[in-house]
Parts: structure tokens; C-alpha cells; sequence
């Protein structure tokens, strides 16, 4: 099956502790994003990619960190700088230049601070 | 003020109502509407996906766009249960633009 997977489904941060949250897609997207999703302010982009080796900050990249060394995986690092972390993290994949009509997410991690 | 306005809910219908969801918004610019539905601990989906002023039909969803009000509807026929989620409404000002999301709606269906 063709898809997005994202791990783990729940996540737990102690106080100054990075995090890595996993993203993988074999749809064989050339884009790949991840936003963060908090109660009653829906979806803000933290980072993007449209291509390998390279990616951009979104509207809230501060606290986090990504890397895409392969097309498949666009792994999120949310760091100790990030002081409230507690959200519902999405990655997404695209068709590179038409992203809005054929962006798919993936299930989510659920990241809670301890 | 928030770029995309809507009402969180919950909004709850029996089964078989119509659902009618709304979102404003305040940047003219934006030609691009879209409507994602989001089930509890799952990602979004895309549901329709319109540009400019009009209407778009897709089964029993339809998706009207009033730029000249700045606001956007999506309307549910015959509802079922298996509609309860919460809808989100996205928008932007080109096709390739980043996304701008209403904080969604949640919506109960009742048997």
C-alpha cells in the first residue's frame, strides 16, 4: 500500500531532551512537510521540502530541526529550545509543484512533555 | 485577528441533516479554497478543492466560495455518522502558496 507513515504514534519529552519524530512516504512525493497542530488554532508549517538536500522554514521553525538526505524520509528533531512542544505533529507529502490538491498526511504523532 | 476565521464547535445534526460549515477571511488575495476532513487522531484529507468565486459539487459535498464577502461554505447532504469529524477549511493566494487553515470544525452526527 501506498502511503505516509509517521513513529511513534505517542511520544514522551523530559525537560531538555531532543526528540526525533519519523516521517516516511513511498507515494515517491518529491515535497514533504510537517506541521504542527494545536486545539483551536489549526495547522501551522513548521518546515518544508521540495526536493532533497534542501529544505525551508515555515512559519514556526524555531525549536525544531529536519533533514532530507533521502526522497522517502523527512525526519522532524524537536529540540530542548522548543519550550512547548506538546502538540499533534503531521507530516505531509506532495507532487512537488501542484502540493495543494494532491498533499496527503500522514496519522500523526502525538508529543507530550513530561 | 486571525487570517482564517471559524467556528470551532461542535456542531451537532441527526442523521440525515445537512451540515453547513463556514469560514471568513480577511486577505482578498487568496483565490485558492480548499476543505480537509480530519477523523479524531488521524491526519486530514482533502475533501474539495476550489478556486475563485462559485460552486463545486462533489457527491453530497458542495463547496460554495463569496470572495466579494471574504467567506466560504461547505455543505453536507444527507448526513451519516460517518461524517463526524472535524472539518478544516484551508485557503491561498496562489496555487504553489503555503496554506492558510481555519482551526476547524468539529461535527457530531447522531443515529
Amino acid at each position: 500500500d501506498g502511503g505516509i507513515t509517521q513513529s511513534p504514534k505517542y511520544l514522551f519529552r523530559k525537560e531538555g531532551q531532543n526528540v526525533t519524530l519519523s516521517c516516511e512516504q513511498n507515494l515517491n512525493h518529491d515535497a514533504m512537510y510537517w506541521y504542527r497542530q494545536d486545539p483551536g488554532q489549526g495547522l501551522r508549517l513548521i518546515y518544508y521540502s521540495q526536493i532533497v538536500n534542501d529544505f525551508q522554514k515555515g512559519d514556526i521553525a524555531e525549536g525544531y530541526s529536519v533533514s532530507r538526505e533521502k526522497k522517502e524520509s523527512f525526519p522532524l528533531t524537536v529540540t530542548s529550545a522548543q519550550k512547548n512542544p506538546t502538540a499533534f505533529y503531521l507530516c505531509a507529502s506532495s507532487i512537488g509543484d501542484y502540493y495543494q490538491e494532491t498533499q496527503y498526511f500522514g496519522p500523526g504523532t502525538r508529543l507530550l512533555v513530561l | 485577528q486571525k487570517e482564517v476565521e471559524q467556528d470551532p464547535g461542535p456542531l451537532s445534526v441527526p442523521e440525515g441533516a445537512i451540515v453547513s460549515l463556514n469560514c471568513t477571511y480577511s486577505n482578498s488575495a487568496f483565490q485558492y479554497f480548499m476543505w480537509y476532513r480530519q477523523y479524531s487522531r488521524k491526519g486530514p484529507e482533502l475533501l474539495m478543492y476550489t478556486y475563485s468565486s462559485g460552486n463545486k459539487e462533489d457527491g453530497r459535498f458542495t463547496a460554495q466560495v463569496d470572495k466579494s464577502s471574504k467567506y466560504i461554505s461547505l455543505f453536507i447532504r444527507d448526513s451519516q455518522p460517518s461524517d463526524s469529524a472535524t472539518y478544516l477549511c484551508a485557503m491561498s493566494a496562489n496555487s504553489w502558496g503555503k496554506l492558510q487553515f481555519g482551526a476547524g470544525t468539529q461535527v457530531v452526527v447522531t443515529p
